[in-house]
């Protein structure tokens, strides 16, 4: 399988420990997006990345929550002193952009935090 | 910031039966909406997608309709089968790049 791959799939995490996650997008996209999706409603934006800046960052994004992209292959998020409200299913996305042209957005199948 | 509305939030249809899906967005600067679905423990799925230069687009059994006017689009799909039952979200932003602003999504049933 080529699409986008995230680990863990699941994390159980006791509230004030820290987390982290990791996306490996399709090999030849440049461009990567974090989502976050609660339950019952539709993801929520969170960052994006071109190859290794982080582009864009949403007020969604405390400042527990960090996303690099070092080499501007795969990237991590992770959650700092970890709260109930940040249970969730953490996506990825990725895509392949060039000047004026974007591919739609790939998704992973996600990691389900839950914070006891 | 983009507001996406979705209805219905279920949708129950028998095998065969279409199926109707509509949202309305509330910035007139997008330009880009896609439909996703989303199966059990997966991640969401594009199945088709839009520009606001085009007002209708089919494939197979699968069509999107959007009236930049009214600023909604609509999903529509046709002799349904049980495995298009999931929960579907439609999605909207300025261009393919840009982040997208998703409704709050439909489940779909469809029965035997």
């Amino acid at each position: 399988d080529t699409g986008v791959s995230q680990d863990p799939r699941h994390k159980i995490t006791k509230r004030g420990q820290n987390v982290t996650f990791r996306c490996d997008p399709i090999s030849e996209h440049n461009r990567l997006y974090w989502y976050r999706q609660t339950l019952g409603q539709g993801p929520e934006f969170l960052t994006y990345f071109q190859n290794e800046a982080q582009l864009e960052k949403s007020r969604l994004l405390s400042d527990r929550f960090s996303a690099e992209r070092p080499k501007g292959s795969f990237s991590t998020l992770e959650i700092q002193r970890t709260e109930q409200g940040d249970s969730a299913m953490y996506l990825c996305a990725s895509s392949l952009g060039r000047q004026g042209w974007n591919s739609p957005l790939h998704f992973g199948n996600g990691t389900r935090l839950t914070v006891t | 910031g983009e507001n996406v509305e979705q209805h219905p939030s279920t949708l129950s249809v028998q095998e065969g039966d279409s199926a109707v899906i509509k949202c309305t967005y509330s910035d007139s600067a997008s330009n880009y909406f896609p439909w996703y679905k989303q199966e059990l423990g997966k991640g969401p799925q594009l199945i088709i997608d839009i520009r606001s230069n085009v007002g209708e687009k089919k494939d197979q059994r699968i069509a999107v309709t959007l009236n930049k006017t009214a600023k909604h689009f609509s999903l529509h799909i046709t002799e349904t089968q049980p495995e298009d039952s999931a929960v579907y979200f439609c999605a909207a932003s300025e261009d393919t790049a840009s982040k997208l602003t998703f409704g709050t999504g439909t489940r779909l049933q469809v029965t035997l």
